[in-house]
């Protein structure tokens, strides 16, 4: 595709529920980044991918978050029973792996526990 | 863990005024970018600096990265309403991972 795509761009579940969140990169970027967002905040690191191996896990913010991605392109963000303070927006984003690149962000996963 | 501080967190000005807007860290980048975001959409590049000492200039944005490569500044000229937005800066470490600030909140007001 033309740029970053991440589906759904809204979710509502209830507390305590599964969720998954997917992102489609640009196709040959080899890097991918996971934010999360909270209403009128900046951008909280979760995780990243070079490939489809993840170098740093150290912003996930509990167990009950995990990510995979396969094929150096589609990558999905489970959150595990989820809890009110997870409402945010789940922001993806790709990029060439070499540097000074540029990193092209999706709309975002608007996710509202409830 | 590399750290970026943005400041001020919050701006509201009247058109036509300037502005700076600050990104800081103890650690030294490859590279710094400034993004900007609009509500309902991801954050789009804006300018990289690479050189420590660099000043780029995009119309009525001016980029500076400090010498040692652990600082950079954003001023504005005669703000306008169109630049209403929240403003990242990211830095880029030797991994290639990104590190975004938490970001300016910059209103302009007609």
């Amino acid at each position: 595709g033309a740029g970053v795509s991440q589906s759904p761009s809204n979710k509502v579940t209830e507390k305590g529920k599964d969720v998954e969140l997917r992102c489609d990169p640009i196709s040959g970027h080899t890097a991918l980044y996971w934010y999360r967002q909270r209403l009128g905040q900046g951008l909280e690191f979760l995780i990243y991918f070079q490939g489809n191996s993840a170098p740093d896990k150290s912003g996930l913010p509990s167990d009950r978050f995990s990510a995979e991605r396969t094929g150096e392109s589609v990558s999905t963000l489970t959150i595990q029973r989820t809890q009110q303070e997870d409402s945010a927006v789940y922001l993806c984003a790709s990029s060439l792996a070499l540097v000074n690149t540029e990193a092209f962000f999706g709309q975002g996963t608007r996710l509202t526990v409830v | 863990t590399q750290l970026l501080e943005q400041s001020p967190q919050f701006l509201s000005i009247q058109e036509g005024e300037n502005l700076t807007v600050y990104c800081n860290s103890s650690s030294v980048f490859s590279s710094l970018q400034w993004y900007r975001q609009e509500p309902g959409e991801g954050p789009v590049l804006l300018v990289t600096v690479v050189t420590g000492g660099e000043v780029k200039k995009l119309k009525r944005l001016t980029f500076q990265f400090g010498d040692a490569r652990k600082d950079s500044s954003l001023h504005i000229t005669a703000a306008q309403p169109g630049d209403t937005g929240l403003y990242l800066c990211a830095g880029e470490g030797s991994n290639y991972k990104l590190t975004f600030g938490k970001g300016t909140l910059l209103t302009v007001n007609p």
